[in-house]
């Protein structure tokens, strides 16, 4: 298994309370992501990282922001939360990009609930 | 807009049969096509992937079935069994960039 490390594994806060979400990897790769999944939807993408300090916009960027000051860390902070990020959050790793992508591979997730 | 719209949405399949789950995309410039596999309390886990450049793939009882002109792929499982009950997740990527859009997910369950 690849070396992703989620935390907290589970998180009960109230609306309008920061969060943040750490995501720990050990295989030194390149490119970090942050997924949110929820029932429908499958996998979204919220924020991605290729690089310390390089970060992108995902389709579900709003109301969340991100850092990576190191290759192992890639941080989710909610600013405020509201019902609405009520979701399971998975941290991805890839050493993609390239001239072919690779897969990616994932943690396993943090339950988030916002009362 | 779902840009891998992924059917049935749930699965039930006997034990010894076929399972086959359905992708198709528009976007003509994805590249990489994984498949993934997500059992309850944990992440999405690579199970096979395909390029454009061949039409199937297999690995095991697990058959990716790709069709380029009509934007299509999907997976089948031979030989069901209870432990493939999971859901399963396709997805498409472009290089460069290494973003992945998934599907929704299909809920396939096994009976004895």
């Amino acid at each position: 298994d690849a070396g992703i490390t989620q935390s907290p594994r589970h998180k009960v806060t109230e609306t309008g309370t920061p969060v943040t979400l750490r995501c720990h990897q050990t295989e030194n790769h390149r490119y970090m992501y942050w997924y949110r999944q929820d029932p429908g939807h499958g996998l979204r993408l919220i924020h991605y990282s290729y690089g310390v300090k390089d970060t992108d916009k995902g389709e579900v960027s709003d109301g969340y922001s991100v850092s990576r000051s190191k290759t192992e860390d890639f941080l989710l902070t909610l600013e405020s939360a509201t019902s609405s990020q009520t979701s399971v959050y998975f941290c991805a790793i890839s050493g993609g990009g390239g001239l072919s992508n690779q897969p990616q591979h994932f943690g396993d997730g943090t339950r988030l609930s916002i009362l | 807009q779902q840009q891998v719209k992924q059917s049935p949405q749930s699965l039930i399949v006997q034990k010894g049969g076929i399972s086959i789950i359905n992708c198709a995309y528009e976007n003509t410039a994805f590249d990489y096509f994984p498949w993934y596999q997500q059992f309850p309390g944990k992440g999405p886990a690579l199970l096979i992937a395909i390029r454009p450049d061949v039409s199937e793939k297999k690995e095991g009882r697990f058959t990716i079935s790709f069709n380029k002109s009509a934007k299509q792929f999907s997976l089948h499982i031979m030989d069901s069994q209870p432990g493939d009950s999971a859901t399963y997740f396709c997805a498409a990527s472009i290089t460069p960039g290494n973003q992945f859009y998934f599907g929704t997910g299909t809920s396939l369950t096994v009976i004895p």
